[in-house]
């Protein structure tokens, strides 16, 4: 099955700029679309289609993707950005069609 | 309001069963396909199964084929999950999520259900 890999923990100065990868094997030949969860709440879509942002997510956030890496990035990093967050793609081919990124901590210092 | 909430969460014991829901509102229902994810304790997002709007196409994960079974109803625009033989790998927070019609990602999250197996 499609494996996705992101590191366990990013940490970030307020102000800063946060990048989380998310791994996969020739993963720039898909689209990659990437939630945002707060600690007890549901996720929420922050960037899908590589690099595209929902109606009312503020254009700190940005993606790209290419080769075996997709990356999000959150410049100007604020406290209310502290929260887990999950790549995914949709792979035919797995057991699981859509796939879920291991997920990254991200702490804002 | 555009949202999706989820219901039927509880505590089973191992091998018994339990019926999820959720209710629609806010948006044509019948012309979405919809999903079960799932959030073990501590651990990340799992897909469960995919539902297409007209209940054509269906797919399950292998961990949970042969055990749940997801349907709908678009007249009740309600989404359901029957889930039988639970086992304490099951335990997990149950969400409802929308399919975007251009993409396959999901652009509509419930807030959750949480089922625990134990005994």
């Amino acid at each position: 099955s499609y494996v996705l890999t992101q590191p366990p923990s990013v940490s970030v100065a307020p102000g800063q700029t946060a990048r989380i990868t998310c791994g996969g094997n020739n993963i720039g030949s898909k689209s990659v679309h990437w939630y945002q969860q707060r600690p007890g709440q549901a996720p929420v879509l922050v960037v899908y289609d590589d690099s595209d942002r929902p109606s009312g997510i503020p254009e700190r956030f940005s993606g790209s993707n290419s080769g075996n890496t997709a990356t999000l990035t959150i410049s100007r990093v604020e406290a209310g950005d502290e929260a887990d967050y999950y790549c995914q793609v949709w792979d035919s081919s797995s057991d699981h069609f859509y796939v879920f990124g291991t997920g990254t901590k991200v702490t804002v210092l | 309001e555009v949202q999706l909430v989820e219901s039927g969460g509880g505590l089973v014991q191992p091998g018994g069963s339990l019926r999820l829901s959720c209710a629609a509102s806010g948006f044509t229902f019948s012309t979405y396909s919809m999903n079960w994810v799932r959030q073990a304790p501590g651990k990340g997002l799992e897909w469960v199964s995919y539902i297409s709007s007209s209940s054509s196409t269906i797919y399950y994960a292998d961990s949970v084929k042969g055990r749940f079974t997801i349907s709908r109803d678009n007249a009740k625009n309600s989404l359901y999950l029957q889930m039988n033989s639970l086992r304490a790998e099951d335990t997990a927070v149950y969400y409802c999520a929308r399919v975007a019609v251009a993409g396959w990602y999901f652009d509509l999250w419930g807030r959750g259900t949480l089922v625990t197996v134990s005994s």
